[in-house]
């Protein structure tokens, strides 16, 4: 089974529509993140939560709301869904220690918003 | 402020050919950096990463990196490529301070032609 798995995989909604991406891990990890993923844009931190208590704002994080509900399950969500928010979302997370070890990613969920 | 500028969007090489993809940073601090891959439809996996040890790292698949602080670069190699090798490559520069100072570049994507 994947370490970190993301649901769901693609999502086509509506604009104003609420959508909720989740992500749920077996690394045991404290540190989790969400990214999202533009073609030519390389991924941009929209929020992250060093541990259930702890959730902290990344560059792009307007539009977007987390939830931290334990340390296994992060998930992220779009209140009221605009078209550009078009992307592909990763959730990523890495060990407590140094912040600048390595990240394990999910697969993606591809959202699409008409 | 730290940055990265992948300097190829598009790289096309010949199966057994070798792979040169670059990248060049920006740091006030002596920072890490890495590689991912991302093949299609998959999140991102951890290539290889300099944390101020060796300048030469070795990675996963034959891939290889060379840390030269002189030309602020950190350009990915492989002496053959293969038909697996066909992805995106991300170059990332971390600095201390905080998960907030990662910085991801814009990405290359490698084609293998057989």
């Amino acid at each position: 089974d994947a370490d970190v798995t993301q649901t769901p995989r693609n999502r086509i909604t509506k604009t104003g529509k609420r959508i909720m991406l989740e992500c749920s891990q077996t690394k045991g990890h404290d540190r989790m993140y969400w990214y999202r993923q533009d073609p030519g844009l390389g991924l941009q931190l929209i929020y992250y939560s060093f541990d259930v208590k702890d959730i902290n704002k990344g560059e792009i994080s307007d539009g977007y709301s987390v939830s931290r509900q334990a340390q296994a399950k992060f998930s992220l969500s779009l209140e009221s869904a605009i078209p550009n928010q078009t992307a592909l979302y990763f959730c990523a997370t890495s060990d407590r220690g140094l912040a600048l070890d390595e990240q394990f990613f999910g697969p993606g969920t591809r959202l699409t918003v008409l | 402020a730290q940055s990265v500028t992948q300097l190829d969007s598009h790289v096309s090489v010949s199966e057994g050919t070798p792979v040169l993809l670059r990248c060049n940073y920006s740091s006030s601090y002596s920072p890490s950096l890495f590689w991912y891959v991302q093949h299609p439809n998959k999140g991102l996996q951890l290539l290889l990463k300099y944390t101020s040890a060796a300048t030469l790292v070795k990675g996963i698949n034959g891939f290889e990196a060379e840390f030269k602080k002189s030309e602020t670069s950190f350009h990915l190699t492989k002496p053959s490529a293969h038909m697996s090798d066909a992805a995106e490559y991300f170059c990332v520069v971390s600095e201390p301070g905080g998960y907030q100072k990662v910085t991801f570049g814009t990405g290359t994507k490698l084609q293998v032609i057989p």
